[in-house]
């Protein structure tokens, strides 16, 4: 069992540009969550995708969007990068009958310049 | 919305003593409370969880106990080990019903045992 995989593991890029980020869910799982750890800070909570459509939706603005494949793979894109968008992103899997114990992913480093 | 305060940021003990981590959530509808560990680099872990209807929950070196009166969940962890050093991140979610799986973390713990 492969466990939550991200990629990539490490990305720079610069102000306004565009960035995507990948997650394959532990086997088995069906339902995806991001979330953005800020240095220092626990993780925050972006939004959830089950059965390809989002369901739920922290504090984040519009530049924050996702999408979960038939296969339960999703991508987080986010545009217009701002300096403050740098964190590691974790993408984080659940079964939807025990929905609550997630099983996080190492993450992607996302470093704004 | 849910909010989770955590202390101690740092905590730093000798190896076989205990370590407490204390958390406290604002909102009375939560009911799911889990603890990871995030080791430098590395992904954070689930090491125990607890649900509202049980007051307290073991499992060999950890504990956690929950008090839903007065809002408020701690992790005790006995005979530290210097493999215990970590980044400790208590949470809590609405668990069922619309709020699927979305925790509120708390800011975390820093864990350092000393051998």
């Amino acid at each position: 069992d492969a466990g939550v995989t991200q990629s990539p593991t490490h990305l720079i890029k610069t102000r306004g540009q565009q960035v995507t980020l990948r997650c394959s869910p532990k086997s088995g799982h069906d339902t995806v969550s991001w979330y953005q750890q800020a240095l220092g800070q626990g993780p925050q909570f972006i939004f959830q995708y089950y059965e390809e459509e989002e369901r739920q939706r922290g504090n984040f603005p519009d530049r924050f969007s996702g999408h979960q494949f038939p296969n339960y793979s999703s991508e987080l894109n986010v545009n217009a990068l701002l300096l403050g968008d740098s964190a590691l992103y974790l993408c984080a899997s659940s079964p939807q009958a025990t929905n609550e114990k997630l099983f996080f992913g190492s993450g992607t480093q996302l470093s704004v310049l | 919305g849910e909010n989770v305060e955590q202390h101690p940021s740092t905590l730093s003990v000798q190896e076989g003593d205990s370590a407490v981590i204390k958390c406290t959530y604002s909102d009375s509808a939560s009911n799911y409370f889990p603890w990871y560990k995030q080791e430098l680099g590395k992904r954070p872990q689930l090491i125990i969880d607890i649900r509202s209807n049980v007051g307290e929950k073991k499992d060999q070196r950890i504990a956690v106990t929950l008090n839903k009166t007065a809002k408020h969940f701690s992790l005790h962890i006995t005979e530290t080990q210097p493999e215990d050093s970590a980044v400790y991140f208590c949470a809590a979610s609405i668990a069922g019903g619309t709020s699927y799986g979305k925790l509120t973390f708390g800011q975390g713990t820093i864990l350092t045992v000393h051998p």
